[in-house]
């Protein structure tokens, strides 16, 4: 059964650093990993998706990296904003035919000014 | 839509009534997914609906759980006889499945359920 655990569970930082999160998972048989932002009260809002074939993936001060060799992926996080405050989830699917995501439990990150 | 919908947004309910929660994909969406999120848990998977092929049920915690699909666009996921460990958030999410794309799944904003 595929495992998925982030670290740190949360963490506080000033505004400005640069940062990492971790994930890891059991099973290195995986057709993708996904990050996800989850604001309070709301949904989550994909941030990155890496194909297994892919090493990494950016987007503006995002970068996600995948070892599937490891189980391993981290996102980095460049110039930290307060706006960048929510909890940040990793997800692990087995195939685009076969479905489901498997989850972390979350980051929870704050930025204060 | 411009985005996957659920409602009711919030739904309370006393313990042993039916709750139906609705979702409604992003319109060519193939895939259909249903997730709950316990207080404090990641999310859990529920059920998982692919075009005309039979769901994936294995996440469903008991027969009490079901949830159906309208060909390709709105899904119901019913509870029947609630119980207070069914107080949850239960998300839907949809995806575009086929060799071509990058099979991102998109959530909606959440049903909150709270079972009194």
């Amino acid at each position: 059964k595929q495992e998925v655990t982030q670290i740190p569970a949360a963490l506080s930082v000033p505004e400005g650093e640069n940062l990492v999160l971790n994930c890891s998972f059991t099973d290195s048989a995986i057709y993708n990993l996904q990050w996800f932002r989850q604001d309070p009260g709301k949904g989550l809002t994909s941030l990155l998706l890496i194909q297994s074939s892919q090493r990494e993936q950016t987007s503006g001060r995002l970068n996600a990296s995948l070892d599937k060799s490891s189980g391993r992926s981290t996102l980095y996080i460049a110039a930290s904003q307060p706006g960048d405050s929510a909890t940040y989830l990793c997800a692990v699917g087995r195939g685009s035919t076969l479905g489901r995501l498997y989850f972390g439990r979350g980051t929870q990150l704050t930025v204060w000014p | 839509g411009a985005g996957v919908s659920q409602s009711p947004s919030n739904k309370v309910t006393e313990k042993g009534k039916d709750v139906e929660l609705r979702c409604d994909p992003i319109s060519g969406h193939t895939a259909l997914y249903w997730y709950r999120q316990r207080l404090g848990q990641g999310l859990e998977f529920l059920i998982y609906f692919q075009g005309n092929s039979a769901p994936d049920k294995s996440g469903l915690p008991s027969d009490r759980f079901s949830a159906e699909r309208t060909g390709e666009s709105v899904s119901t996921l019913t509870i029947q006889r609630t119980q207070q460990e069914d107080s949850a958030v239960y998300l839907c999410a949809s995806s575009l499945v086929s060799p071509r794309s990058t099979d991102t799944q998109y959530f909606g904003p959440g049903t909150r359920l709270t079972v009194l």
